[in-house]
């Protein structure tokens, strides 16, 4: 069984349109998150939910919108995706908050803007 | 603030070779995590391994080992008799005020290890 699953795994799309990835634990945790890899490799914290509460947002444009639906789910939704926006994202998930928990990603989505 | 500095951008080694990838933190907490993840070509990224700051034990885990040195403030991560499968991106990261829910991990730019049959 797939621990942390994020759907789609390919995302190509058209500039200034909207699209929602999603993504889901079974693991019982707590806390989940959203990351970004640039084209570099560079990963980059973007969002963290506790319990379907936010907990970090990381100066991260509000086209950007995460939504928690209950504590299993965090998706992402992004409105008016600029070309800047192609990267590949990641989720992950956290029996809780607090820096002593080790992070379990799923396998990413690959954005491409055209 | 937290900083991971990891200077070897991409290694190559022959197989069966040692090979040893380098980790240097900055952080002003006297409490800090640290870790490493491995991203294989498949893209996913996967745990291998968390150090507290208070436990400076090496640790050993198959052809793997960590040596830990807060001395020098450094992690570093050892592939003993490398194999092709251990080609892939490896991360060391870095988290501080654990205690505090908004802890968050800040990543080093990454060492592509490159193991050559």
């Amino acid at each position: 069984d797939t621990a942390v699953s994020q759907t789609p795994k390919y995302l190509v799309t058209q500039m200034g349109n909207d699209k929602s990835i999603k993504c889901e634990q079974n693991l019982g945790h707590d806390t989940m998150y959203w990351y970004k890899q640039d084209s570099k490799k560079f990963l980059k914290i973007m969002f963290s939910y506790n319990n379907k509460e936010l907990i970090i947002n990381e100066t991260v444009p509000n086209r950007f919108s995460p939504k928690s639906p209950d504590k299993a789910h965090l998706n992402l939704h992004i409105n008016s995706l600029e070309l800047g926006d192609s990267a590949v994202y990641f989720c992950a998930s956290s029996q809780q908050t607090g820096g002593n928990q080790p992070q379990h990603f799923g396998d990413g989505t690959r954005l491409s803007i055209l | 603030a937290q900083k991971v500095t990891q200077a070897q951008t991409e290694i190559s080694v022959v197989e069966k070779e040692d090979v040893t990838l380098d980790c240097v933190y900055e952080t002003r907490d006297t409490t800090y995590y640290l870790f490493w993840y491995k991203q294989p070509p498949s893209g996913e990224l996967v745990f291998l391994i968390r150090r507290n700051s208070f436990d400076e034990q090496n640790e050993i885990s198959g052809r793997y080992s960590w040596n830990f040195q807060k001395s020098t403030s450094s992690f570093n991560f050892t592939i003993t008799a490398s194999q092709v499968v251990d080609s892939a991106v490896y991360f060391c990261a870095l988290s501080e005020a654990v205690s505090r829910a908004n802890s968050k991990l800040t990543f080093g730019k990454g060492i592509t290890l490159s193991v050559r049959p």
